[in-house]
């Protein structure tokens, strides 16, 4: 089973700034099955990144993926208030299905 | 517009039963393979099981396996999580998800039911 690290576990950080947010895979995991998921308290979690690096649709420019083989990363070029929020990434395999890290935290500085 | 509606949940003594619910709408059911992923409180993201669109396929998390089963009923749109011999550390909010047609990722999630484990 391949497991999913992510750092920081909180990355304290005011708006306008940018964003780092990393994903380990113990194994080297498809880029095609990497994506990332943001959550907010009290809702579910909204799909950011798919293939790594593809924004879903209606996901603003300033997300982005990148990453290959067991290290991937998340950035958001300048912080809005909106995007305070818990983020998760999340590998496809054959059993279990997905699996997911542990969340990063982005909260206010 | 793509809709799942997860209902079903509440308080539950340890060693019972419950059935969680998901219905499905804005989209061709029998198409998309389900997922149900979980969450305990102040916790991460755990997959539970999937089936696939057509029912032909089914999984389940190890930490489930047993005891909880998964089915869907076409002619109502919904998806249906039996979970037996219900255990303290089931405790979570439950969601249903759909899988991106194809892909390997969750495209759309509903809005949760929460499940308490409790004497």
């Amino acid at each position: 089973e391949i497991v999913l690290t992510q750092s920081p576990g909180t990355l304290s950080l005011s708006p306008g700034e940018r964003a780092t947010l990393s994903c380990r895979a113990s194994q080297s995991v498809s880029s095609s099955y990497l994506a990332w998921y943001q959550q907010k308290p009290g809702q579910a979690p909204r799909l950011l990144i798919f293939g790594a690096s593809s924004r879903a649709t209606g996901i603003p420019d300033r997300f982005s993926g990148s990453g290959s083989g067991t290290d991937f990363t998340l950035t958001i070029s300048r912080l809005e208030p909106e995007d305070f929020a818990v983020y998760y990434c999340q590998q496809y395999g054959s059993s279990p299905r997905f699996t997911f890290g542990p969340g990063t935290k982005v909260d206010f500085k | 517009e793509v809709q799942l509606v997860d209902s079903g949940g509440g308080l539950v003594q340890p060693g019972g039963s419950l059935r969680l619910s998901c219905a499905a709408s804005g989209f061709t059911f029998s198409s998309y393979s389900i997922n149900w992923v979980r969450q305990a409180p102040g916790k991460g993201l755990e997959w539970v099981s999937y089936i696939s669109g057509s029912g032909s396929s089914i999984y389940f998390a190890d930490s489930v396996k047993g005891r909880f089963t998964i089915s869907s009923d076409y002619a109502k749109n919904s998806l249906y999580l039996q979970m037996n011999s219900l255990r303290a550390e089931d405790t979570a909010v439950y969601y249903c998800a759909r899988e991106a047609y194809g892909d390997y990722w969750i495209d759309y999630w509903g809005q949760g039911t929460l499940v308490t484990v409790s004497s």
